[in-house]
C-alpha cells in the first residue's frame, strides 16, 4: 500500500497569515497519463470531509482561490495564503495511484 | 442537491453484523461509483471499499482489513448503497460515510454524507 505522510500534526496560525502542510507518499503518484493523483480535503469540527483539491493543483468547485495545492512525484504541498477563522479543521492528503486509495494522518490546524 | 444519508449504525458485539445503508438523491445514482470511508473515534480517514457503477462492471474493492468480512452492494432501484459487515471487530468502530466517487477515474470524492457511528463492544 502507498503510505502517506503529513507534516506537520498540527499547526497554529494567525488570521491573515499564509500556512503550509506537507505530505509526502512512499511512491511517486505520477501516473502514466501525466498527471498527479493527489488529493486534498478538509474536515471543519463536528462535519464530514470535503474535497479542497484534485489532481495535485485543481480547487474544487467553491473553493477559495486562497487555497492552492503544489508539489511533483513523492513530495506535496498545500498552501493557505492567508489563513481565515473558517479555515480551522483537519487537512488530510489522499493519494489514488492505486488501490487501496491512502489517507495521510491528517494536519490539525487552529487560530492563535 | 445531491445529497448522501447513511443509516444503520449502533451497537453490536464483537462477532456480530450490522448492515449499513445510504441513502442517495439529487444525482443519477446507477451512473454512480461509490465509496465507504471510515473514521475511528479521534482518528483518521480510512477508506473501505468502493462499488462501480453496474455499467462498468459493478464490482466491488475493499481495503485488506474488511476484505472477506464486508461486502458492499447497490439497489439502483432504490438509490441506495449498503455495506454489509459480518464478523466484526473492536477496530471496526468508527463513523462510516458514503461518498460519490467523481472524476474521470472515479476516484475523487465530492459528496459525503453526514456518516453513521458503529460501535463494536461487548
Amino acid at each position: 500500500d502507498v503510505v502517506m505522510t503529513q507534516t506537520p500534526l498540527s499547526l497554529s496560525v494567525t488570521p491573515g497569515q499564509p500556512a503550509s502542510i506537507s505530505c509526502k507518499s512512499s511512491q511517486s503518484l505520477l501516473h502514466s497519463d501525466g498527471k498527479t493523483y493527489l488529493y486534498w480535503y478538509l474536515q471543519k469540527p463536528g462535519q464530514s470531509p470535503q474535497l479542497l483539491i484534485y489532481e495535485l493543483s485543481n480547487r474544487f468547485s467553491g473553493v477559495p482561490d486562497r487555497f492552492s495545492g503544489s508539489g511533483s512525484g513523492t513530495d506535496f504541498t498545500l498552501e493557505i495564503s492567508r489563513v481565515e477563522a473558517e479555515d480551522v479543521g483537519v487537512y488530510y492528503c489522499m493519494q489514488t495511484i492505486q488501490l487501496p486509495f491512502t489517507f495521510g494522518p491528517g494536519t490539525k490546524v487552529d487560530i492563535k | 442537491e445531491m445529497q448522501l444519508v447513511e443509516s444503520g449504525g449502533g451497537l453490536v458485539k464483537p462477532g456480530g453484523s450490522l448492515r449499513l445503508s445510504c441513502a442517495a438523491s439529487g444525482f443519477t445514482f446507477n451512473n454512480a461509483w461509490m465509496s465507504w470511508v471510515r473514521q475511528a473515534p479521534g482518528k483518521g480517514l480510512e477508506w473501505v471499499g468502493r462499488i462501480k457503477s453496474k455499467t462498468d462492471g459493478g464490482t466491488a474493492d475493499y481495503v485488506a482489513p474488511v476484505k472477506g468480512r464486508f461486502t458492499i452492494s447497490r439497489d439502483d432501484s432504490k438509490n441506495t448503497l449498503h455495506l454489509q459487515m459480518n464478523s466484526l471487530k473492536t477496530e471496526d468502530t468508527a463513523v462510516y460515510y458514503c461518498t460519490t466517487d467523481s472524476g474521470v477515474r472515479r476516484d475523487w470524492f465530492d459528496t459525503w454524507g453526514q456518516g453513521t457511528l458503529v460501535t463494536v463492544s461487548s
